[in-house]
């Protein structure tokens, strides 16, 4: 049974950096094919996908926020973390971590496990 | 980056109905499109894959077409669980990008 739980501060304020991890169990971020990403929500806003790591550490990121993140992973502890420089106001929103599956020879996938998701509000 | 547009962006329907919510990619993406079913507070779920392939453990009411720029997520028989927001999104590029939602609504 594939489980995914993101931690963090549920409140940040404007500037400062967020740091969010994704602890999971049922699968290892060794197996090939397979990653973990996060994707946020803003409250009553569409689903945005953020950054994706893959089990040989290969690292995707949207590029509009390409330079404020960075996304790691720590197989022996079953972690990804991903964390947001300079967060701002707009930045509040639910962050999901997801498990990745591969199609296609891993050409494409989709997220089947997601996590219950984290509230985080960006004020000062 | 590739651009998703869904339409409609909501629809109000009724319990039985059949329902149709179309995709455009903003370039070919083969068939690397993913449908999604969100319900307030909670996690989206995966319904399509790859286009046209069911989730395990999902209706068969459920089901997708398409390829290249034009996807379709039909819905057969609407449920009352069924209403909820709908997403897709391309997994042909990196971002991922989804698309902005379709809110089924009761009539």
């Amino acid at each position: 049974q594939i489980t995914l739980n993101e931690s963090g501060p549920t409140l940040v304020k404007p500037t400062q950096t967020l740091t969010l991890t994704c602890t999971f169990s049922g699968f290892s971020l060794t197996t090939s094919g397979v990653g973990v990403g996060w994707i946020r929500q803003p409250p009553g806003k569409a689903l945005e996908w953020l950054a994706l790591i893959f089990w040989d550490d290969d690292k995707r990121y949207s590029p509009s926020l390409k330079s404020r993140l960075t996304i790691t992973k720590d197989t022996s502890k079953n972690q990804v973390v991903v964390t947001m420089t300079n967060m701002d106001p707009v930045d509040t929103a639910t962050y999901f971590c997801a498990h990745r599956r591969p199609y296609n020879s891993g050409l494409g996938g989709y997220f089947d496990y997601w996590g219950q998701g984290t509230l985080v509000t960006v004020s000062s | 980056d590739i651009q998703m547009t869904q339409s409609p962006s909501s629809l109000s329907t009724s319990v039985g109905d059949r329902v149709t919510i179309t995709c455009r990619a903003s370039q070919s993406i083969s068939s690397y499109l993913n449908w999604y079913q969100q319900k307030p507070g909670k996690a989206p779920k995966v319904l399509i894959y790859a286009a046209s392939s069911l989730q395990s453990g999902v209706p068969s009411r459920f089901s997708g077409s398409g390829s290249g720029t034009d996807f379709t997520l039909t819905i057969n028989s609407l449920q009352p669980e069924d209403f909820a927001t709908y997403y897709c999104q391309e997994s042909y590029s990196s971002p991922g990008t989804f698309g902005q939602g379709t809110k089924v609504e009761i009539k």
